[in-house]
C-alpha cells in the first residue's frame, strides 16, 4: 500500500537560515512526488514534482526537494527561509503503477519562519 | 482567472439536516475530487470523478454523496450529517484523470475549503 511520513509535525527555522521539510513514502513501483503548500484559509497550492530525471527538482518560490530513491525520501528546501514561506506544507505520492488511485498525502509539516 | 471556486465557505449546521456545498472550476479539467482535513490525518480522499457521470468512492466515503452532471461541477451532498463530519473539506480538480499513465503527473488545484459544523 501507498503511504507517505512527514515525521515532523514542526519546524522551526529563523529568517535567512536553510530550511528542510522531511518526507518519505512507500509504493510497490515508481512514485510520482508532489510537494503542497497551505495558507491560513487557504486551499492547498501545487509547489512541485518529481516524474523522473534530475533528482533535484525546483519549483514554486525558491523552493526544491532532492529525490533520494535509496532511502525512498524527497525532502523540501530552501536555501534561505523567508517569514513568508510560515505554512502548512504537504507531501504527496502516487504509485504510476496502480491505474485510478488517488494522490496519498502525508499528515502536513507546519513550518514557522522566525523574523 | 482559472480557479476552483467552492460555497459556502463556512456552514454550521446541525444533525440530520442535508446540505450540500457546491464547487466548480472554470479550467475544463476532467477530475475532480472531494478530500476532508482534519488535525493529524492529513487529506483524506472522499470520492472523486474520473469524468462527467463517472464517480467512484475515495478512502472515506460514508455518510457523503457526489454527482457529476456535468464537467465544471462537482457538488458534495451530506444526505443526513452527524457530528463526525465536522471538518474542513476541499475540492480539487486536475486536467487529465489518473487513470491515463500519461497523467499521473498533472497537479490538483484546490479550493479555498468549506469549514463544515455539525452539532
Amino acid at each position: 500500500a501507498q503511504s507517505v511520513a512527514q515525521p515532523e509535525d514542526q519546524v522551526n527555522v529563523a529568517e535567512g537560515n536553510p530550511l528542510t521539510v522531511k518526507c518519505t513514502y512507500s509504493v510497490s513501483g515508481n512514485p510520482y512526488l508532489f510537494w503542497y503548500v497551505q495558507y491560513p484559509n487557504r486551499g492547498l497550492q501545487f509547489l512541485l514534482k518529481y516524474i523522473t530525471g534530475d533528482n533535484l527538482v525546483k519549483g514554486s518560490y525558491g523552493f526544491e526537494a532532492e529525490f533520494n530513491k535509496s532511502q525512498t525520501s524527497f525532502h523540501l528546501k530552501k536555501p534561505s527561509a523567508l517569514v513568508s514561506d510560515s505554512a502548512l506544507y504537504f507531501c504527496a505520492v502516487r504509485d504510476i503503477r496502480q491505474a485510478g488511485t488517488a494522490l496519498i498525502f502525508g499528515k502536513g509539516t507546519t513550518l514557522s519562519v522566525s523574523s | 482567472e482559472a480557479q476552483v471556486t467552492q460555497n459556502p465557505r463556512y456552514l454550521i449546521t446541525v444533525t440530520g439536516k442535508k446540505l450540500t456545498v457546491t464547487c466548480s472550476q472554470n479550467m475544463n479539467h476532467e477530475y475532480m475530487s472531494w478530500y476532508r482535513q482534519d488535525p493529524g490525518l492529513g487529506l483524506r480522499q472522499i470520492y472523486y470523478s474520473m469524468n462527467v457521470e463517472v464517480t467512484d468512492k475515495g478512502d472515506v466515503p460514508e455518510g457523503y454523496k457526489v454527482s457529476r452532471k456535468e464537467k465544471r461541477n462537482f457538488p458534495l451532498i451530506l444526505e443526513s450529517p452527524s457530528p463526525n463530519q465536522t471538518s474542513l473539506y476541499f475540492c480539487a480538480s486536475s486536467l487529465t484523470s489518473p487513470s491515463r499513465q500519461s497523467s499521473y503527473n498533472s497537479p490538483l488545484h484546490f479550493g479555498n475549503g468549506t469549514r463544515l459544523t455539525v452539532t
